[in-house]
């Protein structure tokens, strides 16, 4: 069974630029989160998606951040425009209903410069 | 406000020594505590949970954590070490009371096995 898969692997962009940023959970995965960790700290949530719903995005940064969800299975999470306190590890990690477990995937490395 | 604390930046540890890797937590209902590990270029791996019942927790590749409620502690711990688990650690806790699935994470912890 193939894990989450997250692309790219890493991006590097300018500030000012735009970023899309792609998840592909574990098939039948209803739920979906996002996590981001900057640099030395705590990984930090930012959104939960089930199915196709945003169950909780209280952690979502600002409006330049935008994750959807189409059809309840990949995800995407634009930057859009990008600054440079948006550097980080982006991780993606997916559940079944009603389980504790979360499998993350290996994460995406965004640098803006 | 919910929270996790992992103090130590770092642990070094000789091979074949045990190892404790500390984690304490804050939240406003019933924990339910994890950990996880990273190896590097590879996600986050679930090691083990703490739910409900035993206070000692059993994990992969011979992990295992004790839940302390009155100290809101659980520390990781391994009776001997290995070289191959060198890797960041991080510990985590989800307040289901809250009525959320939001998981609050910890700085992390790099674990230097030393052979």
């Amino acid at each position: 069974e193939a894990g989450v898969t997250q692309f790219p692997s890493h991006s590097v962009i300018e500030k000012g630029q735009t970023v899309t940023l792609r998840c592909d959970p574990i098939s039948g995965h209803d739920n979906l989160y996002w996590y981001r960790r900057v640099m030395g700290k705590e990984i930090k949530f930012l959104l939960h998606f089930v199915k196709e719903s945003k169950q909780d995005e209280s952690g979502m940064p600002n409006n330049r951040f935008l994750a959807e969800r189409t059809g309840g299975t990949y995800s995407t999470l634009k930057v859009q425009p990008a600054e440079l306190e948006d550097s980080g590890v982006y991780f993606c990690a997916s559940g079944i209903a009603g389980a504790y477990e979360q499998y993350f995937g290996p994460g995406t490395r965004l640098t803006v410069t | 406000a919910q929270s996790v604390a992992q103090p130590e930046d770092q642990v070094n540890v000789a091979e074949g020594n045990p190892l404790t890797v500390k984690c304490t937590y804050s939240v406003s209902g019933n924990p339910y505590l994890f950990w996880y590990v990273q190896y590097p270029n590879r996600g986050l791996q679930f090691l083990l949970k703490y739910i409900t019942g035993d206070n000692l927790v059993k994990g992969s590749y011979g992990f295992e954590a004790e839940f302390n409620k009155s100290q809101t502690s659980f520390h990781l711990k391994k009776p001997s070490a290995l070289v191959s688990d060198s890797a960041l650690y991080f510990c985590a806790v989800r307040d289901i009371g809250a009525g959320g699935f939001k998981t609050i994470f910890g700085a992390g912890t790099r674990l230097f096995v030393k052979a």
